[in-house]
Order: C-alpha cells, then sequence, then structure tokens
C-alpha cells in the first residue's frame, strides 16, 4: 500500500494563482482531511469529509475548496492564492470507526510570492 | 481560542533518562486524545493515543496519562534515545468527528547522546 500521497512536493505560485493540490489514498479510508502547518504552529484543519460526496468546513477554509468524487482522492483548491496561504500543507485519512488515528501525506510545500 | 495548548515549545533531555511532554486541553466534549511524532519534511505520524474512559495508556516505552478532572495530558518516554527527537503534536477529538482532530502547537524534542 502506498498510504496516503501528495503531489506536489513543492509548488511557487503568484499572487492571484489558481491551483489544485492533489491527494490519493489507498487504504479505502471514508475520512479523509487538508490541514495546514505555519511554522511554530500546530495543524490546522481546512476542510473535510466523511465519505464520497460529503464535505464540510474546518478551522480555516476561506481561499480554499474541496470536492469528493471517489473514496480515494480529495484534492484542495486554491481559488486565488495569498501570501497567507504560503504553508505546508498535510492530507490526511482514518477509518470512520469512532476512534481512530489519521494517516498523514508527507505534505506539499508551497509558497505564494 | 486554542483549545488544545502544548506549553513548551521545546524539551532537551539526555540519553536514557525519561521525556515528559505535556499537554492541556479546555474542551470538555473532547474524549479521545492522540500523540503524533513528526519529523522533518515528513508528515506526522501516530504515536499512542487514549480514550477518556482510561487514565493510563503503555506501548512499549511510550505512556500516556490523562487527568480528566485538570484536562491535561501527559506523555512519557522512558528511556529516551536519540532516535526520539522530533516534534511532538497533541491532538484531541470527540466521537461525534470522529475523523479530525484539533492540535496543539508541537514540542520539539532534543535527546542527547
Amino acid at each position: 500500500n502506498a498510504g496516503v500521497t501528495q503531489t506536489p512536493k513543492f509548488q511557487v505560485l503568484k499572487t492571484g494563482q489558481s491551483m489544485t493540490l492533489q491527494c490519493a489514498q489507498d487504504m479505502n479510508h471514508e475520512y479523509m482531511s487538508w490541514y495546514r502547518q505555519d511554522p511554530g504552529m500546530g495543524l490546522r484543519l481546512i476542510h473535510y469529509s466523511v465519505g464520497a460526496g460529503i464535505t464540510d468546513q474546518g478551522e480555516v477554509p476561506n481561499g480554499y475548496n474541496v470536492s469528493r468524487s471517489t473514496t480515494e482522492d480529495f484534492p484542495l483548491r486554491l481559488l486565488s492564492a495569498a501570501p497567507s496561504q504560503t504553508s505546508v500543507y498535510f492530507c490526511a485519512s482514518s477509518y470512520a470507526d469512532t476512534y481512530n488515528e489519521q494517516f498523514f501525506g508527507p505534505g506539499t510545500r508551497l509558497t505564494v510570492l | 481560542d486554542q483549545q488544545v495548548k502544548q506549553n513548551s515549545p521545546s524539551l532537551s533531555v539526555q540519553e536514557g533518562r525519561i521525556s515528559i511532554l505535556n499537554c492541556d486541553y479546555t474542551n470538555s466534549m473532547f474524549d479521545y486524545f492522540l500523540w503524533y511524532k513528526k519529523y522533518p519534511a515528513e508528515g506526522p505520524t501516530f504515536l499512542i493515543s487514549i480514550s477518556s474512559i482510561k487514565d493510563k495508556n503503555e506501548d512499549g516505552r511510550f505512556t500516556v496519562f490523562l487527568n480528566k478532572s485538570a484536562k491535561h495530558l501527559s506523555l512519557h518516554i522512558v528511556p529516551s534515545q536519540p532516535g526520539d527527537s522530533a516534534v511532538y503534536f497533541c491532538a484531541a477529538s470527540h466521537n461525534t468527528n470522529a475523523g479530525k482532530s484539533t492540535f496543539g502547537d508541537g514540542t520539539t524534542l532534543t535527546v542527547k547522546p
């Protein structure tokens, strides 16, 4: 199993550009989430999904869009990149049972100039 | 309002000694607590967890203690090894939202040989 994969690993954008961060998992997990980590801070939840076709906002959703058309994939779209979105982005997945740990991808380091 | 707090940004211990990492939470709805370990340029990986019906959970060198009345948990690593040097995140969730967690800002542990 590849686990949770994320592409790209690194990305540089100019202010106003849009892009999609890709996330895929091969563990048949129902739950998938996107977090961002800023320097010296913990992970903050952007959006999450409890299954295909179902998404909800997390703590910091503004400027991001998600959709979940399949169990495996959960892309994160930046609509119009801003320097404040410079961060490391982590995708995670887990089973839907009550108590389960999340499995994280390796992260995408995004810089917005 | 940060619901999960790790008040020590860093901790340095000697190899072979005990490492104690602390975490406080404010939301009494949290009933499941996890510790994740993160190496540079990698995603977090699950280390150990505890549900609110327990006050201790042990896994090899790692033990997590939960004090519900104080809304405090701690991670003990005995004996500490240089390979334990990493950032440790405390996370909390509740069973109605098992797929998402609230994270603390992390504690950087350095174990000196």
